[in-house]
């Protein structure tokens, strides 16, 4: 079936610290990728997103790549921010009867500290 | 301003009550989600409506029904609550193929 693994948290860094949470992926055909965040009392809201293999997805100084071989889509970030503070979730989305059909995984707690 | 915003954000309620969840968004979106997050952390989707038509249906007891009264409105009827209902459950909204905002949740609590 299809599905999303993510590292495990919670994740506590110092501001100004490199960032990466990974996410692994299994799937039937061949998936766009998403990270999205949610920040403390809203709701989730998409981040970043890419479509095919080798596509690199950005947004707010966040990046994450494609890697079909690896079947991954990790998230970094080069220096986090108080403010990245935020529970960060990885979807893959696939077409299923005509429609786009989300697959989340668990979802990684980050803290940063200042 | 709330994009995506729902109503309530608690509810605790007995079982074999039913109940109701308000959600509206404000950014215009053709398209609206309801999700449901299991106890593992799980979000999965329930629903998904387009201009008050609805596209996605997953298998859902029929006991919850969702409610398009326009384009900026999904709500979310359940009937006959039972013990496994409890969740929180989730709107979205979007202009793309994959929902864009979520609303912060509605905890549902079934005694």
């Amino acid at each position: 079936g299809n599905s999303v693994t993510q590292m495990e948290g919670p994740v506590t860094l110092s501001e100004e610290a490199f960032l990466t949470i990974n996410c692994t992926y299994t799937a039937t055909g061949y998936p766009s990728l998403f990270w999205y965040v949610q920040y403390p009392g809203e709701g989730l809201q998409l981040l970043l997103k890419a479509t095919k293999a080798d596509d690199k997805g950005s947004n707010k100084g966040f990046e994450a790549t494609y890697r079909k071989e690896t079947t991954s889509f990790h998230l970094e970030k080069g220096s986090v921010q108080v403010s990245d503070s935020a529970v960060y979730f990885c979807a893959l989305s696939l077409t299923q009867g005509g429609s786009e059909k989300l697959v989340f995984g668990k979802g990684t707690k980050l803290t940063v500290n200042p | 301003d709330t994009a995506v915003s729902q109503t309530p954000k608690y509810l605790v309620t007995q079982m074999g009550n039913d109940k109701s969840i308000k959600c509206e968004q404000n950014l215009g979106h053709d398209t609206m989600y309801w999700y449901k997050q299991d106890s593992k952390k799980f979000l999965k989707i329930m629903f998904s409506y387009n201009n008050k038509e609805l596209i996605i249906n997953e298998t859902v007891p029929n006991r919850f029904s969702p409610k398009s009264p326009d384009k900026a409105h999904l709500n979310l009827h359940i009937n006959s609550l039972e013990l496994g209902d409890s969740a929180v459950y989730f709107c979205a909204s979007s202009q793309v193929a994959v929902p864009q905002y979520f609303g912060p949740g509605t905890r549902l609590t079934v005694l």
